[in-house]
Formats: C-alpha cells, structure tokens, sequence
C-alpha cells in the first residue's frame, strides 16, 4: 500500500530564510509526486509535481523539489521564504495511472515570522 | 474561468438531518473525486468516478451517496448526518494524474 510521510507537523522560518519541508513515500514502483499548498480558508493548489526525468522540479511562487529514489523522498525547498508562504504544505504520492486516488501526507504548517 | 467549483461553501446542519453537496468541473475531465479532510488537517479520498462510473470507494459508510449525473458533475449526498461527519468536504477532477481541487465546502453538524 502507499503511504507518504510528513515529519514535521509545524515549522517556523523567519521571512528571508531558507526553507525546506521534508516529504517521505512508500510506493511499490515509480510515483507520481506531487506538492501541494492549502492557505486558510482555501483549497488545495499544486505547487509542483514530479513524473519522469530531470530528479530537481521547479514549481510556481519560487518553489522545487528533488526526487531522490535511493531515500524515497521529495522534500521542497525554497531559497527565500516571504510572509505570503505561510500555510499548510501537503506532499502527495499517486499511481502511474490516469485517474486513480492521491495519497496525501499529513501536512506541514509552516508560519513565517517577521 | 472556475474549473472546479462546489456549493455551498459553509454548511451548517443539525444531526440526523439530510444534505448535499454539488460539485462540477468545466475542465472537461474523465475522472471526479471526493476528499474529506477532518480537524487536524488529513485528506483522505472517498469516492472517485470516471465517466459517472464509480471506481474507488473507500469504505465510506453507506450514509454518503455520491451521484454522478453526467462526467462534469459529482454531487455528494449525506443521510443521517453525524457529528464526526464534520470536515471540509473537497471535489477535485483529473484528466491525467494531475488533480485539480475545488475551493472546498466546510460541513459543520451541530
């Protein structure tokens, strides 16, 4: 069965800071990775996701993400966090499938302070 | 130019009583699916159809009804409602394996 892994439920960076949330999966064969952003109040955004080919993804709002097969992870990262960022970051994992359900982790809060 | 929308987007009920939730895409998606997400911020999939067939359903109590009167519409019904059934309900559609989710409808049962 597949499962995704979000270590850490909170985290704090100050607005400038670098960032990266950490994201572990468990799939019988090649995933289809996805990071999502839900602020609040609100439904759930795609910040970047992960097929095939080159392992670093660029998303939107200054966003990426490495997949790296030997740790089965795909943490995001981002250089230089704003106060905009602070929400509630999911990692997802779904079959090579069209049509078949996500898995979502447990979530990341992530705040921002000044 | 909303791609996946639901209503209502509050709903406010009293237990055992009977309500619905619509979702519709303009997207032109295959595939529809239901999300809950509870207190502490889970997301768990419910139901998923493709092309108004139903194709997962995740041990969902019989309670909750999904109906799917054509592929860009998956409305979402609840018998008897209860108090744990209080969650933000989310509609997404796919065509390939990327998701699209709507805003979100947050059922509160009192």
């Amino acid at each position: 069965a597949q499962s995704v892994t979000q270590p850490d439920i909170h985290i704090t960076v100050s607005e400038g800071a670098s960032l990266e949330l950490r994201c572990n999966y468990s799939y019988g064969a090649t995933p289809y990775l996805f990071w999502y952003v839900q602020s609040p109040g609100q439904g759930l955004q795609l910040l970047l996701k992960y097929f095939s080919g080159d392992t670093l993804v660029q998303g939107i709002k200054g966003f990426e993400a490495e997949f790296k097969r030997s740790q089965s992870s795909f943490n995001l990262r981002k250089p230089s966090v704003h106060w905009s960022d602070a929400a509630e970051y999911f990692c997802a994992v779904g079959p090579l499938r069209a049509g078949n359900m996500l898995t979502f982790g447990g979530g990341t809060r992530l705040m921002v302070k000044p | 130019d909303t791609a996946v929308s639901q209503t209502p987007k509050y709903l406010v009920t009293q237990m055992g009583n009977d309500k619905s939730i619509k979702c519709e895409q303009n997207l032109g998606h295959d595939t529809m699916y239901w999300y809950k997400q509870d207190s502490k911020k889970f997301l768990k999939i419910m139901f998923s159809y493709n092309n108004k067939e139903l194709i997962i359903n995740e041990t969902v109590p019989n309670r909750f009804s999904p109906k799917s009167p054509d592929k860009a519409h998956l409305n979402l019904h609840i018998n008897s409602l209860e108090l744990g059934d209080s969650a933000v309900y989310f509609c997404a559609s796919s065509q390939s394996n990327e998701q699209f989710f709507g805003p979100g409808t947050r059922l509160t049962v009192l």
